[in-house]
């Protein structure tokens, strides 16, 4: 049964520290996405990968965030420095080739910023 | 811009049918698909439509009307394991080739014994 897994499934760090999320796609998916949910803005794409180029990080504050796919096996989101605001849940999803409207969600990274 | 319209919740009893609608404005549209998520858990996939009409599978069906800007999840045959929040999300066309899902802010179903 092919799932996406992440890495960590949780993480509460101070303020200012660097937090490092991982993400293992399912194999064969070529897409790969990173999402942010909390309560008030709800689902927010950050950024997306197609064949581990980067298509899309409009989303994604870039003075603090950077994701990058150093393989087709693994990608990561780094939030350095971390703020309280950044706390919330963290998705990552993959797709088919071409596969934007159905993607595949791993479990999240519950993220905590003290 | 986009934007989606969906009620933000829903009650509902056992057995019962429930619709839940939503209303899209996008630049582009490729078609409109449906996530379910559990509480504490990550979306799942339930459905995609990209023309008109209905599309079903089990108890669950989706409809798409392109021309209303209009679609609706439809669940049949309420089950309390559906209690969960109902996304519904429309390919942005964007910039880049494949553009990228917008979704709505979803909708709390609560199924009632």
């Amino acid at each position: 049964d092919a799932r996406v897994t992440q890495t960590p499934r949780h993480k509460v760090t101070e303020m200012g520290q660097e937090v490092t999320m991982r993400c293992q796609p399912i194999l064969g998916h070529n897409t790969v996405f990173w999402y942010r949910q909390t309560m008030m803005q709800g689902l927010e794409l950050l950024a997306y990968f197609r064949n581990r180029a980067p298509l899309d990080d409009s989303g994604m504050p870039k003075d603090r965030f950077s994701a990058e796919m150093p393989d087709a096996t693994l990608a990561t989101l780094k939030i350095q420095p971390s703020e309280p605001r950044d706390s919330a849940v963290y998705f990552c999803a993959s797709g088919r080739q071409g596969g934007v409207d159905e993607q595949y969600f791993g479990p999240g990274t519950r993220l905590t910023v003290t | 811009g986009q934007s989606l319209e969906q009620p933000s919740e829903v009650t509902a009893v056992e057995g019962a049918i429930v619709q839940i609608n939503c209303t899209y404005q996008t630049s582009g549209f490729y078609g409109l698909s449906w996530y379910q998520q559990h509480d504490g858990g990550a979306p799942t996939f339930l459905s995609y439509n990209a023309l008109d009409g209905l599309e079903e599978t089990g108890r669950f069906s989706s409809f798409l009307s392109r021309s209303d800007s209009y679609g609706y999840l439809l669940l049949q045959e309420l089950q309390m394991k559906d209690s969960a929040s109902y996304f519904c999300a429309v390919r942005d066309k964007g910039e880049n080739q494949g553009g990228k899902l917008i979704f709505g802010q979803g909708t709390e179903l609560s199924v009632k014994p």
